[in-house]
């Protein structure tokens, strides 16, 4: 089955700098993958997804790439914000479509 | 005008209590699911029903068995609890599980804690 796996797992910036967050999948017929956001004691919420016929997509300081051939998408911020600290999860589909499977997280503290 | 709402929030039992959560979603999907989040924050799909029908169930103990009376609501029942049922449960629901990049919406969550 599909297996998602997601570097680092803790990511400390300067507020004002970028961050970059990386994941791999290994089934190829994975074709959606969606990124969340998750602050302390609350829900994941969608911040960004692609889908397999895009390379890039970019929504004001947040874009995500994806390489089908390496199998591996990457989540980017720039301009860093202390309310962008949160635990960020990626995701990859299934193969059948069916559910998603998430990487372990990555908590991203942003210091002013 | 909460799309995914989830009762309780908290949940405090004993061992070997029978407990459910409940779930509902009033967006008109399709399909529904639960997801387990341990201690180490790691996201885990249970199960997901689509219109009512059992589509996956992980490899979860039999303890825990899903219900959903109709296609808006899917709720978690779990016999004889054990103290690594811990979590915080969190359901989710999507247009339609046959287009495999609909977006996931997730409740609120329920924070189960076993003693």
């Amino acid at each position: 089955g599909e297996n998602v796996e997601q570097h680092p797992s803790t990511l400390s910036v300067q507020e004002g700098d970028s961050a970059v967050i990386k994941c791999t999948y290994s089934d190829s017929a994975s074709n959606y993958f969606p990124w969340y956001k998750q602050e302390l004691g609350k829900r994941p919420q969608l911040i960004i997804d692609i889908r397999s016929n895009v390379g890039e997509k970019k929504d004001q300081r947040i874009a995500v790439t994806l390489n089908k051939t390496a199998k591996h998408f990457s989540l980017h911020i720039t301009e860093t914000q202390p309310e962008d600290s949160a635990v960020y999860f990626c995701a990859a589909s299934n193969q059948a479509g069916t559910a998603l499977i998430f990487g372990k997280g990555t908590t991203l503290s942003v210091s002013s | 005008d909460t799309a995914v709402s989830q009762t309780p929030k908290y949940l405090v039992t004993q061992m070997g209590n029978d407990k459910s959560i409940k779930c509902e979603q009033n967006l008109g999907h399709d399909t529904m699911y639960w997801y387990k989040q341990d201690s180490k924050k790691f996201l885990k799909i249970m199960f997901s029903y689509n219109n009512k029908e059992l589509i996956i169930n992980e490899t979860v103990p039999n303890r825990f068995s899903p219900k959903s009376p109709d296609k808006a609501h899917l709720n978690l029942h779990i016999n004889s609890l054990e103290l690594g049922d811990s979590a915080v449960y969190f359901c989710a629901s999507s247009q339609d599980r046959k287009r495999s990049t609909d977006t996931q919406y997730f409740g609120p969550g329920t924070r189960l804690t076993v003693l």
